[in-house]
């Protein structure tokens, strides 16, 4: 079945102490990339991967690091997470195209709550 | 700034009602648009999209969905709404030649029986 996975779904941490949240998906997809989804925000990126060894930052990158070492993950990594970071955060991927013409799959989200 | 504006932040409609969730967008060209879908404790799943070509397009769960350009809007409908329905759904772009999706805000719909 195609899918992305995240784990973990679930995850409550203190401030400052290190995380990471992976993403991994069997569709063997270029593009990868991070949101958070936040009460009135809709959906906003934090960083996406074009595709192996290419990251770049999104939207709202501050505080999150990425990495892409293998095409099927995309782990997200929160050096010294902060309350502000409390949200739920999703991975998605899909197909490139120079016209950007590909459906993004999602995985099913990790609410992350930072105390 | 590319953008995408859902007007309305919560709909209740009954059961068997029409729907219609308006969804504005900002950019110069026109760009890649789609309806996604997120149900509660889920993810998002893609209802349909619009690259070109003819103007009213059908998704899945009976959804479709209109491009005005004149407008800038890609109004989502349904005619007749079923109480799985009730869920949050959110309007995106693509801007051309990216692999960019700019998101909109969310409706969230509830349908009483």
């Amino acid at each position: 079945e195609a899918q992305v996975t995240q784990n973990p779904r679930y995850l409550i941490t203190v401030t400052g102490k290190k995380l990471t949240v992976t993403c991994s998906q069997n569709m063997n997809h270029e593009y990868m990339s991070w949101y958070r989804q936040d009460p009135g925000l809709g959906l906003r990126q934090i960083y996406y991967s074009m595709n192996v060894e290419v990251t770049d930052k999104g939207d709202v990158p501050e505080g999150y690091k990425v990495s892409r070492k293998e095409k099927r993950n995309f782990p997200l990594i929160l050096e010294s997470p902060s309350p502000n970071q409390t949200s739920l955060y999703f991975c998605a991927s899909s197909r490139t195209s120079t016209g950007g013409s590909y459906e993004q799959y999602f995985g099913p989200g990790t609410r992350l709550t930072v105390t | 700034a590319q953008s995408v504006t859902q007007p309305d932040i919560h709909i209740t409609v009954s059961e068997g009602a029409s729907l219609e969730l308006r969804c504005n967008y900002s950019y110069g060209a026109t760009p890649y648009l789609f309806w996604y879908v997120q149900s509660p404790g889920q993810g998002l799943q893609l209802l349909l999209k619009y690259f070109s070509g003819d103007t009213l397009v059908q998704g899945i769960k009976g959804f479709e969905a209109e491009f005005k350009r004149s407008q800038s809007s890609f109004n989502l409908r349904k005619p007749s709404v079923h109480w799985s329905d009730a869920a949050e759904y959110f309007c995106a772009v693509a801007p051309y030649n990216t692999d960019k999706l700019i998101f909109g805000t969310g409706t969230r719909l509830q349908v009483f029986p």
